[in-house]
C-alpha cells in the first residue's frame, strides 16, 4: 500500500538556525498536507499543496511540492522556540470524497534557546 | 474558530472492559475519522465515516471496534474488550470537503 516516509526522524537545532524536513511518497499524490503537533497536543493542519511544483509560504515556513507530486518539503527559516513540535506530512489515499490521510512518521524538532 | 471536541481527555480502564470514546465534530463537516497514536509514533488511521456509514477501516479496526453517529452530532468509538496494546492517544477528526482535517485534542486511553 501507499507509504509516506519522512526524514529526518529527529532534528535538534539552535534557535535561529534553519530546519528542513523531507517527505516522500511511494505513489503519486493528488495533494499533500502538513500538520504540526506540539508536545502533548494534537495534529494541527498547516497547509495543503495541490499543484506540481507548488511553493507556498507562511511567514518563516516554506512548503514545496515536487514536480512528480511524490515528494514534499517543509523549511523553517530562523527557528524560534515556538516552532518546537513534530511536523507530519500526510497524503490522501482512497476514492475522492472518502479519502483517508496516510501520515509520515513525523520529524520531531527540538530547539536549544 | 470551530473545534472538534473529544471526551474524556483521559480514560483508564481494566483489560477486557468496554470503553466508549466520544467526539463532537464540527457541525457542517461531512467526513469523520478516528486515528490513534501510540506514544512517540505516527498517527495511524482507524476508520472513516461518511453518510452514516463506514467508508473504510484499517486492519487495526477489528471486530472489537465499532463507530456510531447516533444523533447527528456525536461520533463515538467503542472498544468492546480492551487489550493492553489498545493503550494510545485516540484522535477524532473531521473535514468538510477536500481540505485539511480538524483534529480534536484527543483521548488518552490507558489499559491496565
Amino acid at each position: 500500500g501507499q507509504q509516506v516516509m519522512q526524514i529526518p526522524q529527529y532534528q535538534h537545532v539552535q534557535e535561529g538556525e534553519d530546519f528542513t524536513t523531507y517527505c516522500n511518497s511511494s505513489t503519486t499524490l493528488s495533494n499533500i498536507q502538513w500538520y504540526k503537533q506540539r508536545p502533548g497536543g494534537h495534529p494541527v493542519f498547516l497547509i495543503q499543496l495541490v499543484k506540481s511544483g507548488e511553493v507556498k509560504k507562511q511567514k518563516r515556513l516554506t512548503f514545496q511540492f515536487g514536480e512528480a507530486k511524490k515528494n514534499s518539503s517543509l523549511h523553517i527559516t530562523a527557528t524560534q522556540t515556538t516552532d518546537v513540535g513534530t511536523y507530519f506530512c500526510a497524503g490522501p489515499r482512497g476514492i475522492q470524497g472518502a479519502q483517508k490521510l496516510v501520515f509520515g512518521q513525523g520529524t520531531r524538532l527540538t530547539i536549544n534557546p | 474558530e470551530p473545534e472538534v471536541t473529544q471526551t474524556p481527555s483521559h480514560q483508564v480502564t481494566q483489560m477486557g472492559q468496554e470503553v466508549i470514546l466520544r467526539c463532537v465534530p464540527i457541525s457542517n463537516h461531512l467526513y469523520f475519522y478516528w486515528y490513534r497514536q501510540i506514544l512517540g509514533q505516527k498517527v495511524e488511521f482507524l476508520v472513516s465515516f461518511y453518510n452514516n456509514e463506514i467508508s473504510e477501516k484499517s486492519e487495526i479496526f477489528d471486530d472489537q471496534f465499532s463507530v456510531e453517529r447516533p444523533d447527528g452530532s456525536n461520533f463515538t468509538l467503542k472498544i468492546r474488550s480492551t487489550k493492553l496494546e489498545d493503550s494510545a492517544m485516540y484522535f477524532c477528526a473531521s473535514r468538510r470537503f477536500s481540505y485539511g482535517y480538524t483534529f480534536g485534542s484527543g483521548t488518552r486511553l490507558t489499559v491496565v
